[in-house]
């Protein structure tokens, strides 16, 4: 089975600060690695994921995230954050046929001035 | 990139009173749509797959009976909470994956806040 844990349930930053969003995940298959962000009352919205290639992975809103194999981890990372950051943010895995997601339990950044 | 909207945004309703929501792919075809519960300050926990013409297939727990999904067409899918209790008031939220170019997205709607008084 699949699992993805988001240690950090609440990150609080000040703006224009870096920030580290973490991700592990369990799986005994190979597995695709998405971050989502989710603004209050919203739907989610596609950060970036990984699928093959390159471990670093780029994203939206300046947003970067670092596949490693031998750590099972996919964290999530930005340089310098804004206000308009502040939200929720899941980490999520799939298998090859991308039908079931497995969301880890959120982080909510909170973006300080 | 690829639009999904559901209907409607919010809605409160009678306890035993039936609650339908819509989950449309506006600009791609949806070979296979999602349907996540979330509840508060948990995450997404996936309901039910639906394929354009058969029938959705439900994860372990959930009660077909209770949650009739219905995908009619490519671009349409839609969840109806029969009988609800205040237990299923939840945040229900539909994602769609294009059968085209980008089958390893899974797109998301905005959410449906129900409220079952």
């Amino acid at each position: 089975a699949q699992s993805v844990t988001q240690l950090d349930s609440q990150v609080p930053v000040f703006e224009e600060a870096p920030v580290e969003l973490r991700c592990n995940y369990s799986s005994s298959v190979s597995v695709y690695l998405f971050w989502y962000v989710q603004y209050p009352n919203q739907g989610l919205q596609l950060l970036l994921k990984y699928l093959s290639g390159s471990t670093l992975v780029k994203g939206i809103n300046g947003f970067e995230a670092e596949f490693n194999k031998s750590q099972t981890s996919f964290h999530l990372r930005k340089p310098s954050v804004h206000i308009s950051d502040t939200a929720e943010y899941f980490c999520a895995v799939t298998l090859y046929n991308f039908n079931k997601f497995y969301f880890g339990s959120g982080t909510k950044l909170n973006v300080k001035p | 990139g690829a639009v999904v909207s559901q209907h409607p945004s919010r809605v409160i309703c009678k306890s035993g009173t039936s609650v339908k929501i819509e989950c449309r792919s506006l600009d791609f075809q949806a070979t296979t749509m999602f349907w996540y519960r979330q509840f508060p300050k948990q995450s997404l926990m996936l309901m039910a797959t639906s394929n354009e013409g058969s029938k959705a297939t439900y994860e372990q727990g959930v009660e077909k009976d209770k949650f009739l999904i219905n995908h009619a067409s490519l671009t349409l899918s839609t969840l109806t909470v029969t009988s609800a209790h205040p237990e299923d008031s939840s945040f229900y939220i539909c994602s769609a994956r294009d059968g085209g170019t980008s089958t390893d997205t899974q797109y998301f709607g905005p959410g449906t806040r129900l409220t079952v008084l």
